[in-house]
């Protein structure tokens, strides 16, 4: 089965500093993997993804997210963090094949606090 | 712009009452979802749909179903309301590499 592992419930960074948010998964074969943001009141909205060939990939607003398949994680990344990426950030994974559908998978989701 | 609307942001309903809650997608997407939120628990699948007519189950589909009758529009039905069926919902049509989410109902059931 599918699973998706963020182990932090929390990340505080300063503003400038780099951050990262952890995210592993669990899924046989190659999988798809997303990063998702949510901000207060608002839906989900897409950052990024894997899909196939280079391991770095870039999102939207300056994230970044790597791919490592010997340690079956997909952490996101950004070099100097701001104020307004104070949000819920998901992790994602399908597996394209499954059944007809990609079903998605979502982590338990990790806040995000960037202080002044 | 692509969009996923879901009919209500807010709903207040009583134990035991029969609830829907209805999502379109304008995307021509195959697959549609059903995922609640909770705080510490993230976005817990309850059902999906690949086609019309045609659905799996998630990981928590316990006390609800679902109905595609068009391509378009896939509902959640709560066949009768419980306490611990307060939370928020979201609705999300996907293509094979990307999800698009609705903005969520959150219903309260007293």
């Amino acid at each position: 089965a599918q699973s998706v592992a963020q182990p932090e419930d929390q990340v505080n960074v300063a503003e400038g500093n780099p951050l990262t948010v952890k995210c592993t998964y669990s899924v046989s074969g190659n999988p798809y993997l997303f990063w998702y943001v949510q901000y207060p009141n608002r839906g989900l909205q897409f950052l990024l993804k894997y899909i196939t060939g280079d391991n770095l990939v870039k999102g939207s607003y300056g994230f970044e997210a790597e791919f490592n398949k010997s340690q079956t994680s997909f952490h996101l990344k950004k070099p100097s963090a701001l104020v307004s990426d104070s949000a819920l950030y998901f992790c994602a994974v399908s597996h394209p094949g499954y059944s007809s559908a990609s079903k998605i998978i979502f982590g338990s989701g990790t806040r995000l606090s960037i202080r002044p | 712009d692509v969009k996923v609307t879901q009919s209500s942001r807010y709903l207040v309903k009583r134990t035991g009452e029969k609830v829907f809650l209805e999502c379109v997608q304008d995307m021509d997407h195959e697959n549609m979802f059903w995922y609640r939120q909770d705080p510490g628990l993230g976005l817990r699948l309850i059902y999906f749909s690949y086609d019309v007519k045609m659905k799996e189950k998630g990981d928590i589909p316990e006390g609800y179903s679902v109905s595609r009758e068009k391509k378009e529009r896939f509902s959640l039905i709560l066949e009768s309301a419980s306490t611990n069926q307060t939370s928020m919902y979201l609705c999300a049509s996907s293509s094979v590499i990307e999800a698009f989410f609705g903005q969520g109902t959150r219903l309260t059931v007293v």
